[in-house]
Order: structure tokens, then sequence, then C-alpha cells
């Protein structure tokens, strides 16, 4: 499988955990997003990289959240001090610069907070 | 800012009959408009985009600006149409709506 692909595809951990989500975007992709999704609603955006450079993070990305794409290549996102509200499924996505370009996702991270 | 609307989170519909996903934006200038769609146990999947003016497993999606619309149709339902489809607007970034569970029965 050659598309966008995300580790762990489940993790359930204990509040106040720390947890790394892993993903590794299309080769030729050089902009990389990240979204979580929860239930009933649609993807809401979190942040996104073009190559290394994270250019925009949204409100919802508290400091307890951080996100890396070190070589311009994989990224990490951390969620420092998990909290229940937390629950969701974490969406990676990649595409080319261009406009109107097709952004490819990942399967997904569902993270759950017990 | 950017937003879409879907207003329906559920459409039902028998096979064979006609399908409308509505959709709504809020942006001014020339927005940049997609539908994505996500089949059971799937992956979030383009389905078309409205510069490519194209007709994607029988859909279609025309933008008014006059009505600020960009909904998705199809004149005959399949079965295997059921899908969750998101209708999403964004430049640098996407920006989803809500979602409409599109159920075709037989």
């Amino acid at each position: 499988d050659t598309g966008v692909s995300q580790d762990p595809r489940h993790k359930i951990t204990k509040r106040g955990q720390n947890v790394t989500f892993r993903c590794d975007p299309i080769s030729e992709h050089n902009r990389l997003y990240w979204y979580r999704q929860t239930l009933g609603q649609g993807p809401e955006f979190l942040t996104y990289f073009q190559n290394e450079a994270q250019l925009e993070k949204s409100r919802l990305l508290s400091d307890r959240f951080s996100a890396e794409r070190p070589k311009g290549s994989f990224s990490t996102l951390e969620i420092q001090r998990t909290e229940q509200g937390d629950s969701a499924m974490y969406l990676c996505a990649s595409s080319l610069p261009a406009v109107n370009t097709e952004a490819f996702f990942g399967q997904g991270t569902r993270l759950t907070v017990v | 800012a950017q937003r879409v609307t879907q207003p329906e989170k559920l459409l039902s519909v028998f096979k064979g009959a006609p399908v409308e996903l509505k959709c709504n934006y809020s942006y001014s200038g020339s927005p940049e408009l997609f539908w994505y769609v996500q089949y059971s146990r799937q992956r979030l999947q383009l389905l078309l985009r409205h510069i490519s003016r194209e007709s994607i497993k029988g859909f279609t999606a025309d933008l008014n600006k006059g009505e600020t619309s960009f909904h998705l149709k199809k004149p005959f339902a399949q079965e295997e149409d059921s899908a969750m489809y998101y209708c999403v607007t964004g430049f640098q970034k996407l920006v989803f709506g809500t979602g409409t569970r599109l159920l075709v029965s037989p």
C-alpha cells in the first residue's frame, strides 16, 4: 500500500498519559495535514506542514498538543496529559502544494482516553 | 472564515431515485470546493472538485455563486452509493462540513 499510513490504528490510554501518533505521507507529497474527527462531526483541521515547516495551527490545538515533521517526511502528533475530551479519530492527509489538489487521507488513529 | 454547511445529517432514498445532497458555502471571492466521500470501512477520498466540472460515478456538482451552493446530485442512486459525504472548501487547508449520510435502500 503506497498511500498515507498511520500508526497505531487504535490507542487506549489512561487519562493523564502522553501519546504519540505517527503519519507517513505519500513520498512525493510535501504537504501534510492533521485533522481530528469526533462522532457526528466532520474532520476538524488541527495543523499542516509544508516540508518541515509548520505553517498553520488551529486554535483547537492546545499547548498539550505538538506536531513535528523534522525531515519533511513523516510526522508525529503528540498529546500530553491526555483528557477524556481528546478521545477522537486523528486523521493525517498529504498532498502536493498545488491549488485544488487532492488530499489523500490515512485510515486514522482512534484514540480512547479512559 | 471559510465555512460550508450541510443541513442534512441523513438522506435516505430508494435505489433508482434521484439524489441531491445540499451544501452551502460562506466565502467571498472564488471558492475552492470539493466533495469527499467515505465508504464503510474505507478512508476518506476525493469524489469531485468544482474546478474540474467532472462527473464521477454519475455524481455532478454545480457551483451556484448566486445561491452560494455546491449541491451534489445523481439522477439514479445505487446501493453502492451509500456512504458519508462531506462538502469541503479550502485553499491552503481543507475545511469540512459536518457530513451527510446517504443511505440507498433496495
